[in-house]
């Protein structure tokens, strides 16, 4: 069965403190994998999408990479603007209707 | 994703109405995916339709859930009969689709929080 899985749950961090998000998943035929930043009470915005492993994409302090396993989301020095829920999403080749959420990490950083 | 607008973003309905989830997708873009988040769970898949097609229901409660795309007009979700169990943020996400394949990227709404009491 295809399957998302988000770590960790819950992050917190200072301002300036580097960290990684990670997403694995179990898909037949990865078609393409998604990340996305959700706001509370808001719909979930648009990041990146990595289509092949080995994959890299850049947006200010977010990197996404990619392996045949897992997807890292780096973010480097983060501002409290970047708190928020971030997901990954799958859309896997077989079933390519159908995109596979994550349940999120939510990310507080602290002044 | 300014460009997909829902309405209403917040519903009300007391036990045995309906709710009618309304979602214009992006200018351009002629599918919607539907999804319903409930709280510390995931994005949950419903549905997908194109314009006067539903592609992929298979998301969807086979009773007093259906969902339409008309060749005017906004994609509607319909739940008949609500229940409590039904309260949750539903989002609806458009995309193009570029001969073949589709281009992946969904834009997301803004979402409609649906209160069933």
């Amino acid at each position: 069965e295809d399957q998302v899985t988000q770590s960790p749950e819950a992050l917190r961090l200072q301002e300036g403190e580097s960290s990684s998000l990670n997403c694995s998943y179990t898909v037949s035929g990865l078609r393409g994998l998604f990340w996305y930043r959700q706001d509370p009470g808001k719909g979930p915005e648009f990041l990146f999408t990595l289509y092949s492993a080995g994959e890299e994409k850049e947006k200010e302090r977010l990197k996404a990479t990619l392996t045949k396993k897992e997807s890292f989301l780096h973010i480097t020095a983060p501002k409290p603007e970047d708190s928020a829920t971030y997901l990954c999403a799958v859309q896997a080749a077989n079933t390519g209707n159908q995109f596979y959420f994550g349940t999120g990490t939510s990310l507080t950083v602290i002044p | 994703n300014a460009g997909v607008m829902q309405n209403p973003r917040h519903l009300v309905r007391r036990r045995g109405q309906e709710a009618r989830l309304r979602c214009s997708p992006m200018k351009g873009h002629s599918h919607v995916y539907w999804y319903r988040q409930l709280p510390e769970e995931g994005l949950k898949f419903m549905v997908y339709l194109q314009k006067e097609n539903i592609i992929d229901e298979s998301g969807m409660p086979k009773e007093r859930f259906s969902a339409e795309f008309p060749k005017e007009g906004p994609s509607i979700l319909r739940i008949q009969q609500v229940v409590r169990g039904d309260s949750a943020a539903y989002f609806c996400a458009s995309f193009s689709f570029a001969g073949t394949s589709v281009t992946d990227t969904q834009y997301f709404g803004p979402g409609t929080r649906l209160t069933v009491l």
